[in-house]
């Protein structure tokens, strides 16, 4: 059972907005720690898609967000295509865990 | 380009001590700016934060997984490694090792390609 509660599936067709949910507690979100999302293609290790609650590494397309707000957090994906099949992850900072913490995961289809 | 690799035997009896090796190229494990952490993953599971060094040699782990886990840096090598004890079947993972720094919380910029360990008698 993960820290970060995330939806184990999204889906959505070419072209369309996606959104996927994070969700904490006051020890990690709620305490106004960070959120950082990854991707993780099949097969692949994860990559950084998404730090600091809204912020795109160089070279990620502006099509992929982030928010935050109280205890919760999102991704979001317009204009969706088929190579962003993956699957995603929400990470943060648990102060009782003293430790990072991720979201369970993800798996966006694209239909 | 920072690369990160890891390396260590793929099979692990049970009761016995995984260990792995993580090696930086591009970039030096003894800069000021980073810490170096490793994370699993179970066969189609999510991901787990292990625990994190330093190039000083402080460390942070997982709490549930402390009493097992020892990470240290050799910065004459530019690595760092991981030591698991008394392995079970439930360690059995995908382990990688990647580069972290903080900012309000830790941010995990770049990523080994990953090793699968079993733990199998």
């Amino acid at each position: 059972q993960s820290v970060l509660t995330q939806p184990p599936s999204v889906s959505g067709a070419p072209g369309q907005r996606v959104t996927i949910s994070c969700t904490g507690s006051s020890s990690n979100i709620g305490a106004g720690y960070d959120v950082h999302w990854y991707q993780q293609l099949p097969g692949t290790a994860p990559k950084l898609l998404i730090y600091g609650n809204n912020n795109r590494p160089s070279g990620v397309p502006d099509r992929f967000s982030g928010s935050k707000s109280a205890t919760s957090a999102s991704l979001a994906i317009t204009g969706l295509q088929a190579e962003d099949e993956a699957d995603y992850y929400c990470q943060s900072y648990d102060s009782r865990l003293s430790g990072s913490v991720f979201g369970g995961g993800t798996k966006l289809t694209v239909l | 380009q920072l690369q990160l690799q890891e390396s260590g035997p793929g099979l692990v009896k049970p009761s016995e001590t995984l260990s792995l090796t993580c090696t930086v190229s591009g970039g030096s494990i003894s800069s000021s700016s980073y810490y170096w952490g490793w994370i699993r993953q179970p066969p189609g599971k999510g991901l787990e934060w292990i625990g994190s060094t330093y190039y000083s040699g402080s460390t942070y782990y997982n709490p549930s997984l402390k009493n097992r886990v020892t990470i240290y840096v050799d910065t004459s090598k530019n690595q760092f490694s991981l030591k698991l004890s008394s392995v079970t079947a439930a360690d059995t993972a995908v382990y990688y090792c990647a580069r972290q720094w903080y900012s309000s919380s830790w941010i995990i910029d770049y990523w080994g390609q990953g090793t699968l360990v079993t733990v199998s008698s």
